[in-house]
């Protein structure tokens, strides 16, 4: 199993050029995630999805959309670059949101090196 | 609001003991993970506590108390494999139970 990839692994954009990310999981999960990571600051989540076909805002949406046509796939779009999202972009994915007395394990892509000129 | 505070960098020598602090304020806490994070890579799970006490896990151990919004990693024996960040995340019910991550706790071994 390759577990999750991301495509590309580096990519320099102009401002105001369109670009999108690939994620992909062969691990049959159904909760996928898109993060930026920035120095000095935390993983923030920019959307996330719980299932084909269905995406949801995580904290730091604006700027950004998404799309899971395929359970395997999400897709993270840049619409209009912008050199405030230059950052470090992660996918991850889960197999289930669990309750109190278990836990979900979220598995992470290798990452992608965006640099917004 | 939510927060969490990890201290930015430690450092430890070759075969000590180490321990990393979290401490969290969150309205609707329902579990905390621990995350390894070397440089230019991913974040890859190490531990996850969502009861008081403490989870051990080879090298790694990890403690929670719920009711002093606090957690720590214990990493013993240090290897010069242990460099890496530590993530702090906490699960939020009042986020549509989405982690909320610390900044991440930089270590640094040395021989």
């Amino acid at each position: 199993n390759a577990g999750v990839t991301q495509t590309p692994k580096f990519r320099v954009l102009k401002t105001g050029q369109s670009m999108t990310l690939l994620c992909a999981q062969d691990m049959n999960h159904e909760y996928m995630y898109w993060y930026r990571q920035d120095p000095g600051m935390g993983l923030r989540l920019i959307h996330y999805s719980v299932g084909e076909g269905t995406t949801a805002k995580g904290e730091v949406p604006d700027g950004y959309n998404v799309s899971r046509l395929k359970k395997q796939n999400f897709l993270l779009g840049l619409e209009s670059a912008a050199p405030s999202q230059t950052s470090v972009y992660f996918c991850a994915s889960s197999y289930k949101l669990a309750g109190a007395k278990d836990h979900d394990t979220q598995y992470f892509g290798p990452g992608t090196r965006l640099t917004v000129l | 609001g939510q927060n969490i505070d990890q201290p930015t960098e430690m450092t430890a020598t070759e075969g000590a003991i180490v321990q990393i602090n979290c401490t969290y304020q969150t309205s609707g806490f329902n579990g905390l993970f621990w995350y390894q994070q070397h440089a230019g890579e991913a974040p890859t799970f190490l531990s996850y506590n969502v009861l008081d006490g403490l989870e051990e896990k080879g090298r790694f151990s990890s403690f929670l108390s719920r009711s002093k919004g606090y957690s720590y990693l214990l990493l013993k024996e240090l290897q010069m494999k242990d460099s890496a960040s530590y993530l702090c995340a906490v699960r939020d019910v009042n986020s549509n139970y989405q982690l909320i991550w610390g900044a991440g706790t930089k270590l640094i071994i040395k021989p």
